[in-house]
């Protein structure tokens, strides 16, 4: 079985410029989460789609990130525009349903602000 | 909300020795509880889960970790580590609604010759 496809692996941008992540989740699985990992820190959830609506963007700054997953498959996060403190890496997880199933994670997208 | 407290960062521990890599959780309601592995320039990788029935939950590598619902704690404990158990431990924990997935900061667990 395929895991979660997440690309590209590594970015770097200038701040105040824009960039777009894509997640390609397990094929089957309704669940789709994006999660922030700052170095020193736990993953935090930014978003969790059920198939394409969306279930909890509490902790998304919408004033610059967005997320869409249309056709309730892949998904593409955006930040626009970026910030010196959105250096993190963006995971990728998916579940069949939500989290009384397991959650398989990409190997994230390591993003570098400058 | 749920919370995790991992106070441990970083745990130095030679081969062949035990470890125990605490965990502590703070919820008003019932909670699932998971430990994740990530190995270096990899995901994560779930180790084991407690979701229901015995409070002592095995994984397939040695590792075990005991829910305590009274101590609120989740600690990962194995008998003998490896070289190869070398990586980046995370506990999580949700409510049983299936809601957001609350990450500890992790523990990295470094185990030397």
């Amino acid at each position: 079985e395929a895991g979660v496809a997440q690309s590209p692996r590594y970015k770097i941008i200038e701040k105040r410029q824009s960039v777009a992540f894509w997640c390609n989740p397990i094929s089957g699985h309704a669940t789709l989460y994006w999660y922030q990992q700052i170095l020193g820190q736990g993953p935090k959830l930014l978003i969790q789609f059920q198939n394409n609506g969306v279930v909890d963007d509490s902790q998304l700054p919408k004033d610059r990130f967005s997320a869409e997953r249309l056709k309730g498959v892949d998904s593409t996060l955006k930040i626009q525009p970026a910030k010196l403190e959105d250096s993190a890496v963006y995971l990728c997880a998916s579940s069949l349903e939500a989290m009384n199933t397991e959650a398989f994670f990409g190997q994230g997208t390591r993003l570098t602000v400058v | 909300a749920q919370s995790v407290t991992q106070l441990d960062s970083q745990v130095p521990v030679f081969e062949e020795a035990p470890v125990e890599l605490r965990c502590n959780y703070s919820s008003s309601v019932s909670v699932y509880l998971f430990w994740y592995v990530q190995y270096p320039n990899q995901g994560l990788q779930l180790l084991l889960k407690y979701l229901s029935g015995s409070t002592l939950v095995e994984s397939i590598n040695g590792f075990e970790a005991e829910f305590n619902k009274s101590q609120t704690s989740f600690h990962l404990r194995k008998p003998s580590v490896h070289i190869s158990d070398t990586a980046e431990y995370f506990c999580a924990v949700t409510n049983t609604g299936f809601q957001k997935l609350v990450f500890g900061t992790g523990t990295r667990l470094l185990v030397s010759p």
